[in-house]
């Protein structure tokens, strides 16, 4: 069975200082992977996904993630954080066991920016 | 440049009543969704359509019904509100048909049921 586990539910990093969001999954199959972001009152917007090719996975506004299958862990990093990186993030799973492509939400980290 | 479009953002409803949240989509998109958002558990997926005339059920359809009107459109219609159905709903939407991996979302339909 595919699960997911996103280790802080709350991150909170200064203005300029590198991001980390730590991922771990566990998946029968080779999963696909992907970073989700949720800022206040929206919908969720995709950063990046991991699907079998580079294990160095670039998205949007700076960030990027790396698969690591030895350590079963999919972190999320940026350089240097921006005050509009404020939101809730969201490491997910795709479940090829059930549904068709379900996919399979970690619980969230919600990141902070300190000017 | 709309993307997805839900209506409406906010419903209150008492135990019982019925209703439909609508949900477009003007990206020519396959594949629709929807989930539900309650606090510290993710997503979840209560239906999706990966192409237009199919429909099938996600992690948690119970008390739930979908359409699929057309390419663009997927209604989403509880029968009977149930205080446990006081989420927030959102439609998503992905080119590929069967691909399961949500690309767009909408801003959300915050349902509270007393």
């Amino acid at each position: 069975a595919q699960s997911v586990t996103q280790l802080d539910s709350h991150v909170s990093v200064s203005e300029g200082t590198p991001v980390l969001l730590r991922c771990n999954y566990s998946s029968s199959y080779s999963p696909s992977l992907f970073w989700y972001v949720q800022h206040p009152n929206k919908g969720l917007q995709l950063l990046l996904k991991y699907t079998s090719a580079a294990t160095l996975v670039k998205g949007i506004n700076g960030f990027e993630a790396e698969f690591k299958k030895s350590e079963t862990s999919f972190h999320l990093t940026k350089p240097s954080a921006h005050m509009s990186d404020a939101a809730e993030y969201f490491c997910v799973v795709s479940s090829y066991g059930g549904s068709q492509g379900n996919l399979i939400f970690g619980k969230g980290t919600k990141l902070s920016v300190k000017p | 440049n709309a993307g997805v479009t839900q209506t409406p953002k906010f419903q209150v409803l008492k135990t019982g009543q019925s209703m439909t949240l609508q949900c477009a989509q003007d990206m020519n998109h396959n594949s629709m969704y929807w989930y539900r958002q309650d606090p510290g558990m993710g997503l979840r997926l209560i239906y999706y359509s990966a192409s237009e005339g199919t429909t099938d059920k996600g992690e948690v359809p119970n008390g739930y019904n979908v359409s699929r009107l057309n390419k663009r459109e997927f209604s989403l219609r509880l029968e009977s509100a149930a205080p446990s159905q006081t989420s927030v709903y959102f439609c998503a939407s992905s080119e590929e048909a069967w691909s399961g991996q949500p690309q767009h979302f909408g801003d959300g339909t915050r349902l509270s049921i007393l």
